[in-house]
């Protein structure tokens, strides 16, 4: 079974610090994708990687795939309460139709 | 456009129920579709997933079990249901490709009594 472990489990900080959330295994992946979740919700994408050292940048937030597609990291850059939620990453393998999903890593930013 | 509909949004069974969550899919062919069950508060542990009508992968060997009568739809059952299967219940269907990603359903709160 592919595990995909996300260190912090929890992070609560105040509007405008930075932080960053990882994404590990000991499995490569053909791609990683970073979701976020509201309660109650299902989770949204933010970004798929598929690429060994490929950074992406969504506003505020930067995405990095490790160079042996087995980690990621997500970056978030002076946060604000409305980045409030549980991200979780997601590697995809094998035929690439499972899917398996991160621990969670769930933020907490306030004013 | 794609949508996914999923119900009911929540449910309470007693111990030993059946249970039949169902799951559909409109405005795609062919989709790879998924059942997975979170607890609170965490990530998603993957149950089933299918690539095609009657095609089941099972991920984890529990009380439950998934079938898929028609391209798009997917249903989650159990013939007995027990308290530890209580949990938040997530369809989801996603294109064919390494980098298509998830698209979710709004879940199914499961409270076994």
């Amino acid at each position: 079974t592919q595990l995909l472990e996300q260190s912090p489990q929890f992070l609560s900080i105040q509007e405008g610090e930075n932080l960053t959330v990882y994404c590990n295994s000991s499995s490569v992946f053909s791609s990683l994708q970073w979701y976020r979740q509201e309660p109650g919700e299902g989770p949204v994408l933010l970004v798929t990687v598929v690429t060994g050292g490929e950074v992406k940048k969504l506003k505020r937030l930067t995405f990095q795939f490790g160079d042996a597609r087995k980690d990621s990291s997500l970056h978030i850059t002076a946060a604000q309460p409305g980045d409030t939620g549980l991200y979780l990453c997601a590697g995809a393998s094998g035929t690439a139709s499972k899917l398996t999903f991160g621990t969670g890593t769930r933020l907490q930013v306030t004013l | 456009s794609q949508t996914i509909h999923q119900w009911p949004a929540t449910l309470v069974q007693p111990v030993g129920s059946p249970l039949s969550l169902e799951c559909t899919v409109e405005g795609t062919s062919n989709p790879n579709l998924y059942w997975y069950r979170q607890a609170a508060g965490r990530g998603l542990q993957l149950l089933f997933y299918s690539i095609g009508i009657d095609q089941i992968s099972s991920e984890v060997p529990q009380n439950l079990s998934a079938s898929r009568p028609q391209d798009r739809q997917f249903i989650l059952s159990s013939k007995k249901l027990l308290l530890s299967d209580s949990g938040f219940y997530l369809c989801a269907w996603r294109s064919t490709g390494a980098a298509s990603p998830l698209h979710f359903g709004n879940g199914t709160r499961l409270t076994v009594t």
